[in-house]
């Protein structure tokens, strides 16, 4: 059983430009969530995706987009980069029917 | 939305001392409470859980406890040691995680 992979490990950025990140689930998992995560602060949840839908969104604006393809893995899309996205960005995945998330290595984001 | 408080955001303890850290909630519909470790360099990891139907849950020298009405939870570590040390976060769900700002726990050997 693979666990949750992310990539890129780390990225740096300047303002203004656009940011895909990338995460691959648990086998198995069809949920993933997407969190932001400043220095010193908690998790902040971003979106969740379930099937490919998007059914929940945390109070993130609406340059922060993302996607699930078939296979349950997603994608987080930053347009329009401030300096204040600078954070580490982690996903994690879950079965639709398990409350129990399983985190992957997260990538850390720098914006200049 | 959901709002998690967490205290305290750091706590110093001596090997074998207990630790306890508190969180509370503010939406009645959160019915999963986790609590996780973070690590430096690791991922985050679920370390115990408990859900609203339960008032209290034990796995070896951890335990957490949940108060529905006052909308409350707790972690407690009995007989820490300094491979303990870490940052701990609370989380509420109902279907959404949301997370307290974390404890940075430190235990001195």
């Amino acid at each position: 059983e693979t666990g949750v992979t992310q990539s890129p490990t780390h990225l740096i950025k300047t303002r203004g430009q656009q940011v895909t990140l990338r995460c691959s689930s648990q086998s198995g998992h069809n949920t993933v969530s997407w969190y932001q995560q400043a220095l010193g602060q908690g998790p902040q949840f971003i979106f969740q995706y379930y099937r490919e839908e998007e059914n929940g969104r945390g109070n993130f604006p609406p340059r922060f987009s993302g996607l699930q393809f078939p296979n349950y893995s997603s994608e987080l899309n930053v347009n329009a980069l401030e300096l204040d996205d600078s954070a580490l960005y982690l996903c994690a995945s879950r079965s639709g029917i398990s409350d129990t998330q399983y985190f992957g290595p997260g990538t850390r984001l720098t914006v200049l | 939305g959901e709002n998690v408080e967490q205290h305290p955001s750091t706590l110093s303890v001596q090997e074998g001392d207990s630790a306890v850290i508190k969180c509370t909630y503010s939406d009645s519909a959160s019915n999963y409470f986790p609590w996780y470790k973070q690590e430096l360099g690791k991922r985050t990891q679920l370390i115990i859980d408990i859900r609203s139907n339960v008032g209290e849950k034990k796995d070896q020298r951890i335990a957490v406890t949940l108060n529905k009405t006052a909308k409350h939870f707790s972690l407690h570590i009995t007989e820490t040691q300094p491979e303990d040390s870490a940052v701990y976060f609370c989380a509420a769900s109902f279907n959404k995680f949301y997370f307290g700002s974390g404890t940075k726990l430190n235990v001195k050997p």
